[in-house]
């Protein structure tokens, strides 16, 4: 069984602050990960994703994630937040075997709200 | 390349109605999905194929059927709208379901189910 959870529901930043998304995840074998943002009224876009190559990960627009296996967590950061990172971001877990093979479970999603 | 395309992108039903969300995709994935979003609940697998003719559930399938009669085509039925189909539905694509590739999402169909 695998599972994500997103720390925090609504993160609200300002313009020019760090942004840092929580994601702690749950999964019996070596997880795949990854970040969609959803902008509003629009479908999920892949921010990055964690493949096993390597831990740090970097994403579009300026984000990155980090692969912690000892803490099962896969936080989203962005140095300076823009007005534009305001969106919806999901973190998703799928494996490479068992039941779950290939299929995305997401977490809750958390909305950014950033500020002038 | 349009990618992955829904219609319509907003309904709404009577209790009891039917209808079929059309998923469209022109990048010649074989490996289609349907998703339902609820607020602070992320989304949840409702079906998804593997390949024209081949279909199967995933983790919320109650209420829905789905068919793949073509590479491209996935649609999503509901039979008896009830209102806890109130959702946000995404269609998505993958070249395959190998856990490295990436799903690309339609922009969704808003459903009110009264």
């Amino acid at each position: 069984a695998q599972s994500v959870t997103q720390l925090g529901s609504h993160v609200s930043v300002s313009e020019g602050a760090l942004v840092l998304l929580r994601c702690n995840y749950s999964s019996s074998v070596p997880p795949y990960l990854f970040w969609y943002v959803q902008y509003p009224n629009q479908g999920l876009q892949l921010l990055l994703k964690y493949t096993s190559a390597a831990t740090l990960v970097k994403g579009i627009n300026g984000f990155e994630a980090e692969f912690k296996k000892s803490e099962t967590s896969f936080h989203l950061t962005k140095p300076s937040a823009h007005m534009s990172d305001a969106a919806e971001y999901f973190c998703a877990v799928t494996s490479a075997g068992g039941t779950s093979y290939g299929k995305l479970t997401f977490g809750q999603g958390t909305i950014l709200t950033v500020h002038p | 390349n349009a990618g992955v395309t829904q219609t319509p992108k907003f309904r709404i039903l009577k209790i009891g109605q039917s209808m079929t969300l059309q998923c469209t995709q022109d990048m010649n994935h074989n490996y289609m999905y349907w998703y339902r979003q609820d607020p602070g609940m992320g989304l949840k697998l409702i079906y998804y194929s593997v390949g024209a003719g081949i279909t199967d559930k995933g983790e919320v399938p109650n209420g829905y059927n789905v068919s793949r009669s073509t590479t491209e085509d996935f649609p999503l039925r509901l039979e008896l709208a009830a209102p806890s189909q109130t959702s946000v539905y995404f269609c998505a694509s993958s070249y395959s379901m190998n856990p490295q590739e990436t799903q690309y999402f339609g922009p969704g169909t808003r459903l009110l189910v009264l």
